[in-house]
């Protein structure tokens, strides 16, 4: 079993829709989660960090649940520039500060 | 403002034959890092330096080979080519590890 599984899509989604994914992680002792996104071809970019009691960066909300060990990320009111690859990245500090990234979730926001 | 530059950004070589990849830093920041992305796979770490002077193993080091003489730069060799190492290479850096990381644009290497 991969230590971060993401559905790798594609999610297609009209403009202006919502759409919602997870990030499920297998190791418990997880504990710091980020998105990032990396357009097609591009570089990965910093999206936002992943806080415990949940978070939300303008039309971005993020949210973790220890319990069953999943990292969501929902997107309200997509634009077309919202179209990437969504990278699920978790760091284990007590394994050495190890980084863990997903394979990624592609979006596809259509007109 | 350069951030993370890594050069070649594409080349192809043949199995057997050595290059270095390039990574050049411009924002102070004391870790650097290379990563390999597969199709399907997520980004994984092959070397890691915390300073200058100090590299050490990420999760897939084999076949590869780094150095760190002072801040900004840190370049990947690879010392006799596979075609197992096709693959798009990034440069990484970051502020104070574990913190956010600035990618490079990437280099893609194709083994023949």
């Amino acid at each position: 079993r991969k230590e971060v599984e993401q559905d790798p899509g594609p999610f297609n989604v009209p403009e202006g829709a919502t759409v919602a994914f997870n990030c499920t992680y297998s190791n418990s002792a997880s504990q710091s989660f980020f998105w990032y996104r990396q357009d097609c071809r591009k570089e990965p970019k910093l999206l936002m960090s992943v806080y415990s009691s949940g978070n939300e960066d303008g039309r971005f909300t993020a949210q973790l649940n220890r319990a069953s060990q999943y990292i969501s990320l929902l997107i309200r009111d997509s634009k077309l520039s919202d179209s990437a690859t969504y990278l699920c990245v978790v760091l284990i500090k007590a394994a050495g500060n190890k980084l863990t990234f997903g394979g990624g979730t592609r979006v596809l926001v259509k007109p | 403002n350069a951030g993370v530059t890594q050069t070649p950004k594409f080349h192809i070589l043949k199995t057997g034959q050595s290059m270095t990849l390039q990574c050049a830093q411009d924002m102070n920041h004391g870790y650097l890092s290379w990563y390999r992305q597969d199709p399907g796979m997520g980004l994984r770490r092959i070397h890691y330096s915390v300073a200058a002077g100090i590299t050490d193993k990420g999760e897939v080091p084999d076949g590869y080979n780094v150095s760190r003489s002072n801040t900004e730069d840190f370049p990947l060799r690879l010392e006799s080519a596979a075609p197992s190492q096709t693959s798009v290479y990034f440069c990484a850096s970051s502020y104070s590890f574990p913190g956010e990381l600035f990618f490079g644009e990437g280099s893609r290497l194709t083994v023949l």
